[in-house]
C-alpha cells in the first residue's frame, strides 16, 4: 500500500522560505520511472502543478514559478523536499505530495495516490 | 502551456442522473489524460487516466472518453457519494496543468 504524507509548516511569514516534506511509503524511488510531484491548491480555487522529481533525478518545475521552487529527494530516506523562496500571500494553499507510478518502466505523469495535503498559510 | 477548460463549472442533479463533466484542452493532447474526484477536505482521488482507462477499484459507472482537444468524464447513474468536486488533468506535455474543476451538487 502506498502512502504519501506532508509535514512542514502551517503559518510563514511574507518574503520567508517554505520548507515542505513528503515521506512516504510502499514505493522505492529508486525504481526505475516512479516519481513524486507536489501540487497545491488556494481555498476554493483549483489544483495547481508545482513541481516533480523522478528516480533518476529528473526535475520538472512550473514555468510561473520555477524561479522559487526547488525539488530534492533522500532516497535512502523516502522523502522528497520542496522549498519555495519568497512567499507571498497568494501562495496560501493546501499543499499535497503525490506519488507518479510508472507503466512497464515507463514514467507516467498523473498522480496516484495523494497525500492527505497541508494546509500552509502566508500572514505576517 | 496547455489550457484545460471544464463545462460546466458547477451543476445540480439527482442521484441516478447520467452525469457529463467536459473538458476541453486548448491544443492536442491525444489521450493524455486524467480525471480526479475530489470530496470537501480530502485530496483528489484518480478515476481515469489515458482519457478512457478506469483505475483500479474506482465503480464501473465511472466511465471517460474523448481524445485530442475534446474529453468527456460520465457517471451512469449518480451515487450519494459521487457528490464532489471532479477534476481533468493533462500530462501530453509539460507543464502540466488542471482543469478548474466541476463541482456536482444535489438537486
Amino acid at each position: 500500500q502506498i502512502t504519501l504524507k506532508e509535514s512542514g509548516p502551517t503559518l510563514v511569514k511574507p518574503t520567508q522560505t517554505l520548507t515542505l516534506t513528503c515521506t512516504f511509503s510502499g514505493f522505492s524511488l529508486s525504481t526505475t520511472g516512479v516519481g513524486v510531484g507536489w501540487i497545491r491548491q488556494p481555498p476554493g480555487k483549483a489544483l495547481e502543478w508545482l513541481a516533480l522529481i523522478y528516480w533518476d533525478d529528473d526535475k520538472r518545475y512550473s514555468p510561473s514559478l520555477k524561479s522559487r521552487l526547488t525539488i530534492t529527494k533522500d532516497t535512502s530516506k523516502n522523502q522528497v523536499v520542496l522549498t519555495v523562496t519568497n512567499m507571498d500571500p497568494v501562495d496560501t494553499a493546501t499543499y499535497y505530495c503525490a506519488h507518479m507510478g510508472e507503466q512497464q518502466l515507463v514514467p507516467t505523469a498523473w498522480f496516484d495516490p495523494w497525500g492527505q495535503g497541508t494546509l500552509v498559510t502566508v500572514s505576517s | 502551456a496547455i489550457q484545460l477548460t471544464q463545462s460546466p463549472s458547477s451543476l445540480s442533479a439527482s442521484v441516478g442522473d447520467r452525469v457529463t463533466i467536459a473538458c476541453r484542452a486548448s491544443q492536442g493532447i491525444s489521450s493524455a489524460l486524467a480525471w480526479y474526484q475530489q470530496k470537501p477536505g480530502k485530496a483528489p482521488k484518480l478515476l481515469i487516466y489515458d482519457a478512457s482507462s478506469l483505475e483500479s477499484g474506482v465503480p464501473s459507472r465511472f466511465s471517460g472518453s474523448g481524445s485530442g482537444t475534446d474529453f468527456t468524464l460520465t457517471i451512469s447513474s449518480l451515487q450519494p457519494e459521487d457528490f464532489a468536486t471532479y477534476s481533468c488533468q493533462q500530462f501530453n506535455s509539460f507543464p502540466l496543468s488542471f482543469g478548474g474543476g466541476t463541482k456536482v451538487e444535489i438537486k
